[in-house]
């Protein structure tokens, strides 16, 4: 089958900075995003990986083993704006055979506290 | 601006009715998908569509149909066959395998 885990909630403290990690197991594997969802608004895309190694994009970085099926999303100097849902989701093989759909997993709620 | 429209922003349905969702994009991407979003879950792919007049079922299809009949356009039915259908429904676009997807505003459909 195929299973993306992430942690359910976490909590952290403005200027701190936080990670949050995800495993998979997908039949295939073409890239890895994130996507940052507040409540009932839609995702918005955060980063992509699809080699090994860290991506770095301003507070946010994001880093992927592949052998390990791992990443983990960074996020420094945290802001109270940042308190949302992080959505990992793996872009796998469509029924065709393709890769064409993203797996999704269940988010990790993150809260920001002063 | 470009960008991918979904509505109504909210929906209510009565039991045994059918219910369409909009959803239109005016950035020439290829390929459209429909995700469900419930509480405490991960996005779940009803449907999905590369190119016009074709559509693939995805995880979870059982209770929806769908049409491609214009590339800007990917309407989601909700038939009375769906038995839980109140959740979040969100329509995404993409130009390409090797990009993400882009998001519309979503449609949260709720059985009264």
């Amino acid at each position: 089958g195929q299973n993306i885990d992430q942690p359910t909630e976490m909590t952290a403290t403005e200027g701190a900075i936080v990670q949050i990690n995800c495993t998979y197991q997908t039949s295939g594997f073409n890239g890895l995003f994130w996507y940052q969802q507040h409540a009932g608004e839609a995702p918005t895309f955060l980063s992509y990986n699809v080699l090994d190694g860290l991506e770095e994009k301003g507070r946010f970085s994001s880093f992927l083993s592949r052998s390990k099926g791992y990443s983990y999303l960074l996020l420094k100097e945290l802001q109270m704006k940042d308190s949302a849902s992080y959505l990992c989701a793996v872009r796998g093989k469509g029924t065709s055979g393709g890769y064409n759909k993203l797996i999704f997993g269940a988010g990790t709620r993150l809260a920001v506290h002063p | 601006d470009g960008g991918i429209t979904q509505s109504p922003k909210y929906l209510f349905r009565k039991e045994g009715q059918n219910v369409t969702l909009s959803c239109e994009q005016n950035l020439n991407h290829d390929a459209m998908y429909w995700y469900r979003q419930d509480p405490g879950q991960g996005l779940r792919l009803i449907y999905y569509s590369q190119i016009v007049n074709d559509f693939q079922k995805g995880d979870i299809a059982e209770g929806y149909s769908v049409s491609r009949e214009k590339k800007e356009s990917f309407p989601l039915t909700v038939t009375s066959a769906q038995k839980n259908p109140t959740a979040f429904y969100l329509c995404a676009s993409t130009p390409g395998l090797d990009y993400g997807y882009t998001f519309g505003s979503g449609t949260r459909l709720t059985v009264v």
